[in-house]
């Protein structure tokens, strides 16, 4: 069946570092994939998708590019804020309809002043 | 716009209480779903709707029953509340044109203490 797999964290970065999230899955089919990130207390909301291979999903100035090559749609950031300290989920969609969404088990970014 | 609301915020329930945790959403979406978000885990889906009138079983129902007589709200129900039920709920709801890729939008959860 589908999966998502990502990075452990927590991941602690100083403020101004480079931020890469890993985040590989297995899919039968094209999926769409996402990123969503849950600031604390919060629910989850997205912060980008690709819907098929080679997009580029960017915003805020996160970046991430399905690879169907490396099944990968990796996370980065080149200089992170405190701001941007919360838990990110990777996911993958298939077909029409979100029940077919696959969520990680979500990577948390500390980011230091 | 308010997208997705939820209410309670947090609730504590006694074993083989019972309770509905209610969800509405104003944007007119066709799909509506339950997950519980556990400590370290990803989101595992409970139940989902494609419309009003229909619903359908995720990957975690047992325990719970849900409903959708209309459009806007989708309420979870919990009957005979047990420990293991202890988790983060979150509903969600997206728009499906039928092309693949929605994005679904969250509610801010409810947390819910079983003791």
């Amino acid at each position: 069946g589908n999966s998502v797999t990502q990075m452990e964290g927590p991941v602690t970065l100083s403020e101004e570092a480079f931020l890469t999230i890993n985040c590989t899955y297995t899919a039968t089919g094209y999926p769409s994939l996402f990123w969503y990130v849950q600031y604390p207390g919060e629910g989850l909301q997205l912060l980008l998708k690709a819907t098929k291979a080679d997009d580029k999903g960017s915003n805020k100035g996160f970046e991430a590019t399905y690879r169907k090559e490396t099944t990968s749609f990796h996370l980065e950031k080149g200089s992170v804020q405190v701001s941007d300290s919360a838990v990110y989920f990777c996911a993958l969609s298939e077909g029409t309809g979100g029940f077919k969404t696959i969520f990680g088990a979500g990577t948390r970014l500390f980011v230091k002043a | 716009n308010a997208g997705v609301t939820q209410t309670p915020k947090f609730r504590i329930l006694k074993i083989g209480q019972s309770m509905t945790l209610q969800c509405a959403q104003d944007m007119n979406h066709n799909y509506m779903y339950w997950y519980r978000q556990d400590p370290g885990m990803g989101l595992k889906l409970i139940y989902y709707s494609v419309g009003a009138g229909i619903t359908d079983k995720g990957e975690v129902p047992n325990g719970y029953n849900v409903s959708r007589s209309t459009t806007e709200d989708f309420p979870l129900r919990l009957e005979l509340a047990a420990p293991s039920q202890t988790s983060v709920y979150f509903c969600a709801s997206s728009y499906s044109a039928g092309q693949g890729g929605e994005t679904q939008y969250f509610g801010p959860g409810t947390r819910l203490l079983v003791l």
